[in-house]
C-alpha cells in the first residue's frame, strides 16, 4: 500500500545545532505537507510543498517529487522547536492523507 | 490560531456515558475530518466529510458517530467507549477533499475511565 516513512524517528540536539528531517513517500503525490506537533497536541502547518523549495525563517523544506522524498531543515535550533514533526502526503488517486510516523525532536538548552 | 476550533479540549468520561466533541472551522472550507492519535501510533483517519456528506469511513466502531450539520461544523458523538479509545482526537479542514492544505484544530484529549 501507499506509505510515508520518516527518519530519523528520534533526534536529540543541542540548542543552536542544525537538523535535517526526511520524508520518503512511495507514490506520486499532489500534496505534501510538513507539520509540527507542539507539546499540547496541536498540529501546526509548516509547509505545503508538493515540489520545490520554500523557506520560512529558520525553517526550509525541499520536495523532490521525481525521487519521492522531502526534507525539512531546521537551522539554529531553539528549545521551542522541540516536538514531533510529521509529513503527510495526499495522492492524486485518493482523498486520504497519509501521515508518517513522525520524528521526535528534542532540543537541549 | 488556525481557524479550526475544537471543544472541549479535555474530556474524561465513563464507559457508559454519552458525550460529544465539537469542531468548528472559520475558513470557508468544504471538507472536514476527524483523526485519532493514540500514544505511539500514527494519526488514524476516522471520517471525512465533503459538503456535509460523508465520503470516507475507515472501519470505525459504531460507538463513534459523526455528524456534519453544515460545512462549518463537525461533531463526534461518543457512546459506550472503551478505555483503549482514550486518545487525542483531532479535527481538521481543507478547501476540498483533494489537493489542498489541511488545517488542524488544537485537539480534544479524551480519557475513558
Amino acid at each position: 500500500g501507499i506509505q510515508v516513512e520518516q527518519s530519523p524517528p528520534d533526534l536529540i540536539l543541542q540548542e543552536g545545532a542544525n537538523s535535517t528531517l526526511r520524508c520518503n513517500f512511495s507514490d506520486s503525490v499532489n500534496n505534501l505537507q510538513w507539520f509540527h506537533q507542539n507539546p499540547w497536541g496541536q498540529l501546526i502547518n509548516l509547509f505545503y510543498i508538493p515540489s520545490g523549495t520554500k523557506q520560512n525563517g529558520r525553517l526550509s523544506a525541499t520536495t523532490v517529487a521525481t525521487e519521492r522524498y522531502s526534507l525539512l531543515y531546521i537551522s539554529s535550533s531553539q528549545t521551542t522547536d522541540s516536538g514531533v514533526y510529521f509529513c503527510a502526503a495526499r495522492y492524486s488517486s485518493a482523498s486520504k492523507i497519509i501521515f508518517g510516523s513522525g520524528t521526535r525532536l528534542s532540543i537541549r538548552p | 490560531e488556525t481557524g479550526v476550533t475544537q471543544t472541549p479540549r479535555h474530556l474524561v468520561m465513563g464507559m457508559t456515558n454519552k458525550k460529544s466533541l465539537k469542531c468548528e472551522q472559520h475558513l470557508g472550507h468544504n471538507a472536514m475530518y476527524w483523526y485519532k492519535q493514540s500514544a505511539k501510533k500514527p494519526l488514524e483517519l476516522m471520517f471525512v466529510y465533503s459538503l456535509e456528506e460523508r465520503v470516507e469511513n475507515n472501519s470505525v466502531p459504531s460507538r463513534f458517530s459523526p455528524e456534519c450539520p453544515n460545512s462549518s461544523h463537525l461533531f463526534l458523538h461518543l457512546h459506550t467507549l472503551q478505555p483503549e479509545d482514550s486518545a487525542l482526537y483531532l479535527c481538521a479542514s481543507s478547501q476540498s477533499v483533494t489537493g489542498n492544505t489541511i488545517y488542524f484544530g488544537e485537539g480534544s484529549w479524551l480519557t475513558v475511565v
